[in-house]
């Protein structure tokens, strides 16, 4: 099946420096990308649609500065948290669309864990 | 307005006892309906697509229907491994967002 793989599995910074997640496609081509946040026991916020080559739509509530999405290809994704402060800290998960044959289907990277301190 | 709501939140089966998750939908044409498996810490993994109305995805013990308003999602003889967060999501005919719902967490005591 499709794979989209997502880097860094886990990450731990400072509070005020910045962290990049990146989110690959591996076997498809990914026009639509995702960024969701999850708390715990809560289930998926979407932060931003992404298509390649164009500027990311922010969901209501996210600070677009902050969040920085970047889509310059149609096989990654990155997700750079700006300014990062402990309140930030969750779980990030990508998820990209595979929508080059009938199926349509959007697969999810494993998520990345981060802790700002 | 678009919407995907999940039922039960939780659900705690005995190892063996079937049972089905409910997703409710209202969406301005169904484009596709997925389910997706959650574990702790982890992302979700794709389980079905479905499209139309009467269609049905059969996977080991997992079977997945379609109406024209609601999807359910059938556990035939669960066993702890199967002890996961069920999400489901909706895309409408237009555009290209998925709407998901808030999940069921499901526990199956061995």
């Amino acid at each position: 099946g499709a794979v989209v793989s997502q880097h860094p599995s886990w990450v731990i910074c400072k509070s005020g420096t910045s962290v990049k997640i990146e989110c690959r496609s591996l076997d498809f081509q990914a026009t639509t990308m995702f960024w969701y946040r999850q708390f715990p026991k809560q289930s998926l916020m979407l932060m931003a649609t992404s298509n390649e080559g164009s500027k990311a739509t922010y969901e209501q509530g996210v600070e677009k500065d902050k969040f920085l999405i970047n889509h310059a290809s149609l096989t990654l994704s990155t997700l750079t948290v700006t300014s990062a402060h402990p309140e930030d800290s969750s779980f990030y998960i990508c998820s990209a669309r595979d929508g080059t044959g009938l199926l349509n289907t959007i697969y999810f990277g494993e998520g990345s864990w981060l802790t700002v301190v | 307005e678009d919407q995907v709501t999940q039922s039960p939140e939780a659900l705690r089966l005995q190892e063996g006892e079937s049972s089905s998750l409910n997703c409710s939908y209202t969406v301005s044409g169904l484009r596709g309906l997925f389910w997706y498996r959650q574990d702790p810490g982890k992302g979700p993994e794709f389980l079905f697509t479905l499209y139309s109305a009467g269609e049905e995805k059969e996977k080991e013990r997992l079977k997945a229907t379609l109406t024209k308003k609601e999807s359910f999602l059938h556990i035939t003889a669960p066993k702890p491994e199967d002890s996961a967060t069920y999400l489901c999501a909706v895309q409408a005919r237009t555009g290209n967002q998925f709407y998901f719902g808030t999940g069921t967490s499901l526990t199956v005591i061995p």
